[in-house]
């Protein structure tokens, strides 16, 4: 299965919202509430900011939030801050093959 | 608190094997699976497999069939991956992850794996 495709380079300025959109196919992202999201800061592991396409795990700001319409998953990011800069990657989890799909990552420029 | 403490850098030979270990600790290790992912210098996150602490079952990436084993140790909550025939478009950063109901909820730190001549 190929890789899910987000964008490689998205902006904003401070306190704008950006959207961050990851594409897949029907027999992932379609097939599956199981999108997730990561942030990652350089050098850094990456960190779950988003599960199960709309849910925020405890500490993570409630400025992150996330959706999913047919095949095409999206992460929001409201009130852009200066520490929003990084690396954001989508995940789908393939539940009936037990495997998982990244997206290519997206570099979040804060302006 | 749950803690993936992996461990530290290798630098190995083309055709050599490597075999990185992740010790789990604040969870009940035989309850959730661990998958591993690795990146590239510079390049984005790929997933390579997946093993339930339980029963030892795991699940590969096509592109790391044949190639890849993941193991575990119960009696000391550690996992670990072993990569064969290592290539050097192999070097990169190596992470295990607790896996719960799809989400990668917790990441090791990161073991930087270098392929040279």
């Amino acid at each position: 299965q190929s890789a899910l495709t987000q964008p490689a380079f998205v902006s904003g300025s401070p306190g704008q919202s950006i959207t961050i959109p990851c594409t897949g196919t029907s027999n992932d992202i379609g097939a599956y509430n199981s999108v997730s999201w990561y942030q990652q800061h350089p050098g850094k592991a990456p960190k779950l900011i988003i599960h199960n396409v709309n849910n925020r795990p405890s500490g993570v700001s409630n400025r992150f939030s996330g959706s999913k319409s047919g095949n095409t998953a999206s992460l929001t990011i409201s009130g852009l801050q200066a520490e929003d800069e990084a690396d954001y990657y989508c995940t789908s989890y393939i539940g009936s093959s037990i495997s998982w799909l990244f997206g290519g990552g997206t570099k979040l420029a804060v302006l | 608190q749950v803690s993936l403490v992996q461990s530290g850098g290798e630098v190995k030979k083309p055709g050599a094997s490597v075999k990185v270990s992740c010790k789990a600790s604040g969870y009940t290790f035989t309850t959730y699976g661990i998958s591993w992912v690795r990146q590239a210098p510079g390049q984005g996150l790929e997933w390579m497999g997946w093993i339930n602490p339980h029963n030892g079952n795991t699940k590969y990436a096509q592109n790391f069939q044949g190639r890849v084993t993941l193991t575990t140790d119960t009696s000391t909550s550690t996992a670990y991956m072993e990569l064969m025939s290592l290539r050097s478009d192999d070097t990169a950063v190596y992470y295990c992850v607790k896996e719960t109901y799809g989400k990668f909820d917790y990441w090791g730190q990161g073991t930087l794996v270098i392929v040279s001549s």
